[in-house]
Order: C-alpha cells, then structure tokens, then sequence
C-alpha cells in the first residue's frame, strides 16, 4: 500500500462549489503539506503543519482552508472554487530532522469549470 | 527567504550522452538541497539530498550531484542518459529548523533514442 494517499485522484468541479482534497499518511510523520503544481511555475506551498496544532501559510494560501484532523490526516478545502484553481495538487510528508525529505502522494488533478 | 532558479524548463539529451542540469540556490547560510524526479502522472521522488556532509552527492538511478558554495550551484549530473531517464526534475532547498521547502520550476529531461 502507498505512504501517502489522496483522494479523489481526479475531480471536474464547477466555479462557485466547496471541494475538500483529502490526504493520508501510513509514515508517522508530523509534518505534512499542500502545494500546487502549474506548468513553468513548479510547487507552490499553499499551507504546511508541523503537528497537528500547527497550521502554516504558505506562498499561495487565498481561496484555501486545511484541516489536520490528525496526525495521518490533512485536509485541503476550496471554499468557493474558481477555474484558477485547475491544477495538479500534491500532499506530501516528512519526519523533520536534517534534510527532511519530503514524502509526495500521487496527485490530485482539479478541474473547475 | 531561499530561492531556487533552473536553468532551462526543457532540455534534451541523445541516449547514452551526459546529462547536466542545473540549478543555483540563494542563501545567506548553506542550506539543505535536493534534487527530486517526478515521472509521468505521478508525485514527486527524492533523487539525492546534501546536508552539509561530504559535497558530492550519490543518489538512485545513477544521478550525482555537486554542492559548490562558492557557485551557490548544484547541479545534477548523469554520465549516460537512458530513455527512462525521461521525467522532469526539481531542485530544491530548505534552511535549517523550522523552515520550509523552496522548489525551483522543473527542467523537463527529454531522451532521444
């Protein structure tokens, strides 16, 4: 089974209706992030945590709420979703520490029509 | 605030020929860098990692890469290209503690046969 898990993996929307990405985690790490990847832009962080009483900002945080339910779960949520936000989303994990690799899930493709 | 700038969103390399791709980093410290490939419809993998060890990096699939203070560089480098080496990779770095990841925006590895 994988680490990180997202769901849905795929998901067609239209402008104006709240859509929550779910993301989950089998590794025992305390931090956990959402970022969006565009075409010539990258990664973007959108809000990170470092544990489940952490929630972070990030570059891109507008127009986006997130949960931490708990350690292995972390919800990303579009509250009025507009067709800029049609993008490939990343949860990932890492156990902090030096280096701290970051562990990435399979990708959210959001589609807002 | 860290940055990360890769030099050229695409490049392309003759199967069997050296691959280099490049990636200089902006830090008043030497942080933490990383070199990850993401494959076709998927997240992103770790490649290597420097974490203020020895300079030359060793990683999967065999990648290196060289931290070079003085160049504020590090480049990823492979001496003989395979048609699987196709993917795009990112550069990344992060400052001690608490501090989160900047990625660079991709280079796109093409290989031709």
């Amino acid at each position: 089974d994988a680490d990180v898990t997202q769901t849905p993996r795929n998901r067609i929307t239209k402008t104006g209706k709240r859509i929550m990405l779910e993301c989950s985690q089998t590794k025992g790490h305390d931090r956990m992030y959402w970022y969006r990847q565009d075409p010539g832009l990258g990664l973007r962080l959108i809000y990170y945590s470092f544990d489940v009483k952490d929630i972070n900002k990030g570059e891109i945080s507008d127009g986006y709420s997130v949960s931490r339910q708990a350690q292995a779960k972390f919800s990303l949520s579009l509250e009025s979703a507009i067709p800029n936000q049609t993008a490939l989303y990343f949860c990932a994990t890492s156990p902090g520490g030096a280096g701290d690799t970051q562990y990435f899930g399979p990708g959210t493709r959001l589609t807002v029509l | 605030a860290q940055s990360v700038t890769q030099l050229g969103s695409h490049v392309s390399v003759s199967e069997g020929a050296l691959v280099l791709l490049r990636c200089n980093y902006s830090s008043s410290v030497p942080p933490y860098l990383f070199w990850y490939v993401q494959y076709p419809n998927q997240g992103l993998q770790l490649l290597l990692k420097y974490t203020s060890a020895a300079t030359l990096v060793k990683g999967i699939n065999g990648f290196e890469a060289e931290f070079k203070k003085s160049e504020t560089s590090f480049h990823l480098t492979k001496p003989s290209a395979h048609m699987s080496d196709a993917a795009e990779y990112f550069c990344a770095a992060r400052g001690g503690g608490y501090q989160k990841v900047t990625f660079g925006t991709g280079t796109k590895l093409q290989v031709i046969p």
